[in-house]
């Protein structure tokens, strides 16, 4: 089975720290997604990459950076963590040219 | 990429069948549609996927008319364990760049006893 594990189910950070959110996936797939999640608002794009060291802007980047250094390895970085960044954090990867992309549990991050 | 409209919430009871329309007037020649299902505090899994006509899998069904203007997934005889949020998306299996997959706010469906 693909897995996609995310680093922490649950975070909890001060504002304006910086907060690293870590994902992993071990099927070699060559996209990876970062998503947001709010009541009412469904599943938001951060960021995406499909490649390595390749990255694309999603919906909703301000705040965020990430890093694709292996394959296998997404990371999103919270700059200067705020309030307004609490939030379930899903990431999802998938192989090129597939329909599914597979998700992990996700991390739910409170800043306060 | 292309905007889906979706209703907010269904109810339905047990036993019944369940039947989502999405709306995707833009949709591309070279999009595919897709849904996926999202339970509490977990990620969307995929459901099924399609083109055009008809699609059937273990889990649901994807009816799409001549137009691709619209899709329907039905979910037959669904039980309280349906009760998720339904989302349906539409783009390319193009590669690279443009293989990001954009989420609308999907439907939460409840399945009453």
């Amino acid at each position: 089975d693909v897995k996609v594990t995310q680093s922490s189910r649950y975070l909890v950070k001060r504002t304006g720290e910086k907060v690293f959110l870590e994902c992993v996936q071990d099927m070699d797939h060559e996209n990876m997604f970062w998503y947001r999640q709010d009541p009412g608002l469904g599943l938001r794009l951060i960021y995406f990459s499909y490649d390595v060291k390749m990255k694309e802007k999603g919906d909703i980047p301000e705040g965020y950076s990430v890093s694709r250094e292996k394959k296998e390895r997404f990371s999103l970085i919270l700059e200067s963590a705020s309030t307004n960044q609490t939030s379930m954090y899903l990431c999802a990867s998938s192989l090129e040219g597939a329909p599914e992309a597979f998700f992990g549990q996700g991390t739910r991050l409170t800043v306060v | 990429l292309a905007k889906t409209t979706q209703p907010i919430s269904m109810d339905s009871y047990e036993g019944q069948e369940v039947n989502i329309t999405c709306s995707h007037n833009n949709i591309a020649t070279n999009d595919y549609i897709t849904w996926y299902q999202q339970f509490p505090s977990q990620g969307p899994r995929f459901i099924i996927q399609g083109y055009k006509t008809k699609v059937t899998n273990e889990v649901a069904s994807l009816f799409i008319p001549a137009d691709r203007k619209s899709s329907t997934l039905s979910l037959p005889r669904v039980s309280l364990s349906d009760t998720a949020v339904y989302y349906c998306l539409v783009g390319g299996m193009r590669s690279g760049s443009a293989r990001q997959l954009t989420f609308g706010s999907g439907t939460q469906l409840t399945v009453l006893p």
